[in-house]
């Protein structure tokens, strides 16, 4: 069965460093990665996804995130980050099909001014 | 921009009670699921629903649960007898198809049991 590990339960940096949220999958073979956010109030949004090709890939709001197979890691890294960041982060793998996504547990991020 | 839009944002129940929580989910997609997390829990998948039936379903997803698409535009999930342990937040999602990856969430309704 798959699995997503993010070890960090929360994470605290100051506005203008940058961020790496961590995540670790655990899955039989080539997973489909995505990195959702959720800020108060708001749904789950899609940052990014990994299906294949390019090991980096970028997202919105300047995220980016990086698929390392020999780790089982796909962890998310943004180099400056700005107060409206704030937010829980998500971590999720699923199989070819895409339609059921197994989550982490989350990331939850404080933005100091 | 099109969105996923859900009601109750809020409900509160008493054990035993039939809930009905309600999605509009994006017009022209094909894909329906509905996600919960329990308070300080993953979030877990439920279902997932296509041409008006149910594609995959969870262990969570028992006989107390039903989905439905009752006129083309909505999407809900009824609980029929709730329990306690159902108390949780429901995010309903749509997506274009199947390998687009790409799951548009609503912005969850809170089902509170008593």
């Amino acid at each position: 069965a798959q699995s997503v590990t993010q070890p960090d339960i929360h994470i605290t940096v100051s506005e203008g460093a940058s961020l790496e949220l961590r995540c670790n999958y655990s899955y039989g073979a080539t997973p489909y990665l995505f990195w959702y956010v959720q800020s108060p109030g708001q749904g789950l949004q899609l940052l990014l996804k990994y299906f294949s090709g390019d090991t980096l890939v970028q997202g919105i709001k300047g995220f980016e995130a990086e698929f390392k197979r020999s780790q089982s890691s796909f962890n998310l890294r943004k180099p400056s980050v700005h107060w409206s960041d704030a937010a829980e982060y998500f971590c999720a793998v699923s199989s070819g099909s895409a339609r059921q996504l197994t989550f982490g547990s989350g990331t939850q991020l404080t933005v100091l001014p | 921009e099109p969105e996923v839009t859900q009601t109750p944002s809020h409900q509160v129940t008493q054990m035993g009670q039939e809930v009905i929580l309600r999605c509009v989910p994006i017009s022209n997609h094909l894909y329906f699921y509905w996600y919960r997390q329990i308070l300080g829990q993953k979030v877990e998948f439920l279902v997932s629903f296509y041409n008006n039936e149910i594609s995959e379903k969870s262990e969570i997803f028992d006989d107390q649960f039903s989905v439905e698409r009752p006129d083309g535009s909505n999407f809900t999930l009824k609980i029929r007898s709730t329990k306690l342990e159902d108390s949780a937040m429901y995010f309903c999602a749509s997506s274009p198809g199947s390998n687009t990856g790409e799951l548009f969430f609503g912005e969850g309704s809170r089902l509170t049991v008593l």
